[in-house]
């Protein structure tokens, strides 16, 4: 079983639309990283959170640590948010390893 | 706004041969890590480096891999015998403190994207 798992895999939604991706972890971690990865593969930071939860912009990242569970949402979403977001789990300790989930890959539709 | 650069951007080398991977980190930086990423799959950790010692490596880093930074600014990746299951997408990155620590994120380059015939 993966340490840090999400969902959903794909998602297809329409301009405007209000999504949220899932991500849960099974590992004891520090913080939780969401990426956002385009397909010329570079990787963005969108957030760091360790409690509560982190606005930017249209984005907003909430965590649970007790449910060890995270959410990005994406309000009015738009054409160019598409794009593959990836959550990935600081691991307790001192090394910064971080553990990434498998990705979700988002289209927008106009 | 400072960015972490990786050479080169593509990288193309016949099985056997050594690679050198170049990063140059966030000037402030004192954090740093290699990340890679197989074609379709998910990003997996190689390993991080603070004050000049590797903090962390994971199975996949065997003796065919080492890291260094040979001077002030790059932080380096060489792969001495490439197989043909080491063409992936690497990542480098970096933080300014230890991620987690105070909100200190860590940043990542572009990617170098390596393919091994």
């Amino acid at each position: 079983k993966n340490e840090v798992e999400q969902s959903p895999q794909n998602l297809t939604a329409q301009e405007g639309e209000f999504i949220t991706i899932n991500c849960s972890y099974s590992v004891g971690i520090s913080a939780l990283h969401w990426l956002q990865q385009h397909p010329g593969g570079g990787i963005v930071s969108l957030f760091m959170l360790s409690s509560g939860k982190k606005k930017h912009g249209r984005l907003i990242a909430t965590i649970n640590i007790q449910e060890k569970h995270s959410s990005l949402h994406i309000t009015a979403s738009h054409p160019r948010d598409s794009a593959v977001y990836i959550c990935a789990a600081l691991r307790r300790g001192n090394t910064g390893k971080l553990i990434f989930g498998q990705g979700t890959t988002l289209q927008v539709k106009p | 706004e400072p960015e972490v650069t990786q050479t080169p951007s593509h990288q193309v080398t016949q099985m056997g041969q050594e690679v050198i991977l170049r990063c140059v980190p966030i000037s402030n930086h004192l954090y740093f890590y290699w990340y890679r990423q197989i074609l379709g799959q998910k990003v997996e950790f190689l390993v991080s480096f603070y004050n000049n010692e590797i903090s962390e490596k994971s199975e996949i880093f065997d003796d065919q891999f080492s890291v260094e930074r040979p001077d002030g600014s790059n932080f380096t990746l060489k792969i001495r015998s490439t197989k043909l299951e080491d063409s992936a997408m690497y990542f480098c990155a970096s933080s300014e403190r230890l991620a987690g620590e105070s909100s200190y994120e860590q940043y990542f380059g572009p990617g170098t994207r390596l393919t091994v015939t």
